[in-house]
């Protein structure tokens, strides 16, 4: 059972444009909610993160939208540049365990 | 530099063979977890441990086997029993001051494992 479904797959979009990748999850204990970026032959790292107590969080050019009564997140990447190409992973936890359960991923394609 | 070493970066198994990947942290971190990577499947999670000579697996633990003998070492063993293992095998942690159930993960550089 996938419990944060990710989409697209896939992205591409042109220099300067709005990148956005939406996930859904169904656990309702969910309560932290982190995107993590990663480059090809490296490990992940941890981008922006937000909990069910906000609707938005903004971090330079990455906000985070999260829509609680319908169970949705997603990743707005404002300007995006071509060092932003990579694959990201939206994921979730509860509280009283160590366990993310990420998405399936997006690999995002910036174009010059 | 702070941070998690995962060695070796390429590793070739044999039919029948065990292999043993590393994973060791500078970070005084607590808690460590492998993670499995598969193209289009995300990060599943193997085994994770809270604390030393502790472990819990996750959701795709069989055909692999652990240890935490040390805070900072969690090797990660993939046994013949594992049938499919080619997979972009991550090590990460996670520890104080990180958020309130220590949330934020730290990952390794991967290993990547081939079956010849």
């Amino acid at each position: 059972q996938q419990q944060v479904k990710q989409s697209p797959q896939s992205l591409i979009v042109q220099k300067g444009g709005i990148s956005i990748i939406n996930c859904a999850y169904e656990n309702t204990a969910f309560d932290y909610f982190p995107w993590y970026q990663q480059f090809p032959g490296k490990g992940p790292a941890l981008l922006i993160a937000i909990r069910p107590d906000v609707s938005e969080k903004k971090e330079g050019r990455f906000t985070i939208s999260f829509n609680k009564s319908a169970k949705q997140f997603s990743l707005h990447i404002m300007d995006s540049q071509p060092g932003d190409s990579a694959t990201y992973f939206c994921a979730a936890r509860t509280g009283s365990n160590y366990k993310l359960t990420f998405g399936k991923g997006t690999l995002l394609t910036v174009n010059p | 530099d702070g941070g998690i070493t995962q060695s070796p970066k390429y590793l070739f198994r044999k039919e029948g063979q065990n292999v043993t990947l590393s994973c060791e942290q500078n970070l005084n971190h607590d808690a460590m977890y492998w993670y499995r990577q598969d193209p289009g499947q995300g990060l599943r999670l193997i085994y994770y441990s809270q604390i030393v000579n502790d472990f819990q697996k996750g959701d795709i633990a069989e055909g692999y086997s652990v240890s935490r003998e040390k805070k900072e070492s969690f090797p990660l063993t993939v046994t013949s029993a594992q049938k499919n293992p080619t997979a972009f095998y991550l090590c990460a942690s996670s520890g104080p001051g990180q958020g309130p159930t220590n949330e934020k993960l730290f990952f390794g550089s991967g290993t990547q494992l081939s079956v010849l």
